[in-house]
């Protein structure tokens, strides 16, 4: 089946160092999207991309595409403990699909 | 707006006990989801529902019920509760945005089965 693979599953930073995490779909994935889980709180949409090699940024967050819309990734500049959660991406496979593919989420802890 | 609430917040049942998990959104979005979330596991999609009067199975539907009663409200059944669903389930609805759907997700319901 398809699926979207995240690395790693966690990570831990000290404050002010940079934090990446990395998705990668088995097939083409027609958007990626990331969300933000803080701990005991629930996902919230961060951004979406959908062209080939499209990169965004959001303030100290960095999002790519890949140029073949098989993988992304979230970079995240000196990190601070308010960047604390889970990052998860997700893709649809085609336009009309109706639900989207989650990654597993990494874990992101940051120590000050 | 309040978005997409849940009901209830935290719920403990014995194995064999049903209950029935309320979803509402306030967005007039027409597509509604149910996940559950694991430690280690991510969102798993458990049922969808496209529009009002549709619904379909996601990723792991076996021993849950949805209704989806009309364009705010869809609901998640357990008809037996069993120890494997003791998780985390989060309600969602989408909106459309450059022609492809983006999630918005309720606060959560913890559920334990004893």
């Amino acid at each position: 089946g398809q699926q979207v693979m995240q690395i790693p599953q966690y990570q831990h930073v000290q404050e002010g160092e940079d934090f990446t995490t990395y998705c990668n779909s088995s097939t083409t994935l027609s958007n990626i999207q990331w969300y933000k889980q803080r701990p005991g709180g629930h996902p919230v949409f961060l951004i979406q991309l959908v062209k080939s090699g499209e990169v965004k940024k959001q303030k100290r967050l960095t999002f790519q595409f890949g140029e073949a819309k098989k993988n992304s990734s979230l970079h995240i500049t000196a990190t601070q403990t308010t960047d604390v959660g889970t990052y998860f991406c997700a893709g649809h496979v085609n336009q009309a699909g109706t639900a989207l593919i989650f990654g597993k989420g990494t874990t992101l802890s940051v120590s000050s | 707006n309040a978005g997409v609430t849940q009901t209830p917040k935290f719920q403990v049942l014995k194995t064999g006990q049903s209950m029935t998990l309320q979803c509402a959104q306030d967005m007039n979005h027409n597509s509604m989801y149910w996940y559950r979330q694991d430690p280690g596991m991510g969102l798993r999609l458990i049922y969808y529902s496209a529009s009002e009067g549709t619904t379909d199975k996601g990723e792991v539907p076996n021993g849950y019920n949805v209704s989806r009663l009309n364009k705010r409200e869809f609901s998640l059944r357990l008809e037996s509760a069993a120890p494997s669903q003791t998780s985390v389930y989060f309600c969602a609805s989408s909106e459309l945005r450059d022609s492809y759907t983006l999630e918005y997700f309720g606060p959560g319901t913890r559920l334990t089965v004893l």
